[in-house]
């Protein structure tokens, strides 16, 4: 199965910094990457597929980059409501995906 | 819009099956562009893919759970199913059913609210 290591664990950060996190594959997968946000007691939310693009919805303050191994989702201007955990996603393997171990982001 | 419900017994005793069923209402199970799968999140951990079935039946399941799984669909009850046997104390998590796109991207796009499986005597 392919490996996604993701740092790091946990930030804390103030309100309108700019927060980037990263994901890296154990091997290439492309563009393969997803980024889904979770709060507390729900379902994970899509974000960005395809590495950089947003879905539908979701602020332009998110956007991400990257191919091949290494991946980054920034938040440009973080919010309040931003607080959260954030989980990438390989599916260069479907049906085997596979998620990062999560970074969770507190506001200051 | 979408929606996916999972339902079944919130405690289940070692050693037994545990069974969950996921109803999707708002569109239909039996479409070759989708598959229909289960992930799982052990309390305060991250995201574990168990298993997947696709429009042709397919399944594919974890190297590590495949022993235990079965994932089933009735296009019927527009309804996919998950079973898993012999659990323990370390299957406890909250259960996503959800469906991934068989094109494109392969995303995961819509997800079931989650439904939190204890295994406890």
């Amino acid at each position: 199965d392919i490996q996604m290591t993701q740092f790091p664990s946990s930030l804390s950060a103030s309100a309108g910094d700019r927060v980037t996190i990263t994901c890296r594959a154990s091997q290439s997968i492309n563009r393969y990457l997803n980024w889904y946000q979770q709060k507390p007691g729900k379902a994970p939310k899509l974000l960005i597929y395809g590495a950089s693009t947003l879905q539908t919805g979701v602020p332009s303050r998110f956007s991400g980059s990257g191919s091949g191994t290494d991946f980054t989702l920034t938040i440009s201007s973080l919010q309040p409501e931003d607080s959260a955990t954030y989980f990438c996603q390989q599916t260069y393997g479907t049906p085997r995906v596979t998620f990062g171990g999560g970074t969770e982001v507190e506001i200051k | 819009q979408l929606q996916l419900q999972e339902s079944g017994p919130g405690l289940v005793k070692p050693s037994e099956t545990l069974s969950l069923t996921c109803t999707v209402s708002g569109g239909s199970i039996d479409s070759t562009r989708y598959y229909w799968g289960w992930i799982r999140q052990p309390p305060g951990k991250g995201l574990e893919w168990i298993g997947s079935i696709y429009y042709s039946g397919s399944t594919y399941y974890k190297s590590s759970l495949e022993s235990r799984v079965t994932i089933s669909a009735d296009t019927s009850e527009n309804q996919f199913s998950l079973r898993l046997s012999a659990v323990t104390a370390a299957d406890t998590a909250v259960y996503y059913c959800v469906r991934g796109h068989d094109f494109g991207d392969y995303l995961t796009d819509f997800w079931g609210q989650g439904s939190l499986v204890t295994v406890s005597s």
